[in-house]
């Protein structure tokens, strides 16, 4: 079985100070990890994935993630906050192709001027 | 690249009357494509996984004969909420897988369609 656990509910940061969304996974087997964001009223969007290449992955619009075994951590960072980040993301993990996609119950991410 | 559009993206009908919802991979064919629903501040529940020519796998609890899940070619699938009640109203959003050349772990999601029964 796999699952994620995002601690938390919301985050809250000022522009330009540094963002940090935690993401713990289990998995019995080398998972697939996503980071999505979702804007109100829209859908997903992906931010960024490991696929069991480089550890830390950079994504879109400055974000990047790295991709820790030993701890079962995965958790997204940008270093400087933009008002347009206040988001809702989510972080997602899968065993395969074939299997589903679970998700976190997500983290709303505010940013203050 | 990777995009998945949704038509319409909202609707609003009367209680008892059917609802169609469109998911289209625009650049890309997508084997298998999924339908979930989202409540309001929760996560994603996956209702339904797609497969082109086949009949969709519905999850525990998800009525099939209510949730109807057609995926007739690789860039096209449709949710029909049957004789739709107000407690169907909620966001429904796609996803496609990437395939080959996108990657075939990775799920790419449509803006989603707000569905509103009255």
């Amino acid at each position: 079985a796999q699952s994620v656990t995002q601690l938390g509910s919301h985050v809250s940061v000022s522009e330009g100070a540094l963002v940090l969304l935690r993401c713990n996974y289990s998995s019995s087997v080398p998972p697939y990890l996503f980071w999505y964001v979702q804007y109100p009223n829209q859908g997903l969007q992906l931010l960024l994935k490991y696929t069991s290449a480089a550890t830390l992955v950079k994504g879109i619009n400055g974000f990047e993630a790295e991709f820790k075994k030993s701890e079962t951590s995965f958790h997204l960072t940008k270093p400087s906050a933009h008002m347009s980040d206040a988001a809702e993301y989510f972080c997602a993990v899968r065993t395969g192709a074939n299997s589903k996609l679970t998700f976190g119950k997500g983290i709303t991410l505010s940013v203050r001027p | 690249g990777a995009v998945v559009s949704q038509h319409p993206s909202w609707v609003i009908c009367k209680s008892g009357t059917s609802v169609k919802i469109e998911c289209r991979s625009l650049d890309f064919q997508a084997t298998t494509m999924f339908w979930y629903r989202q409540f309001p501040k929760q996560s994603l529940m996956l209702m339904a996984t797609s497969n082109e020519g086949s009949k969709a796998t519905y999850e525990q609890g998800v009525e099939k004969d209510k949730f109807l899940i057609n995926h007739a070619s690789l860039t096209l699938s449709t949710l029909t909420v049957t004789s739709a009640h107000p407690e169907d109203s909620s966001f429904y959003i796609c996803s496609a897988e990437g395939g080959a050349s996108r990657g075939q772990e990775t799920q790419y999601f449509g803006p989603g369609t707000r569905l509103l029964v009255l």
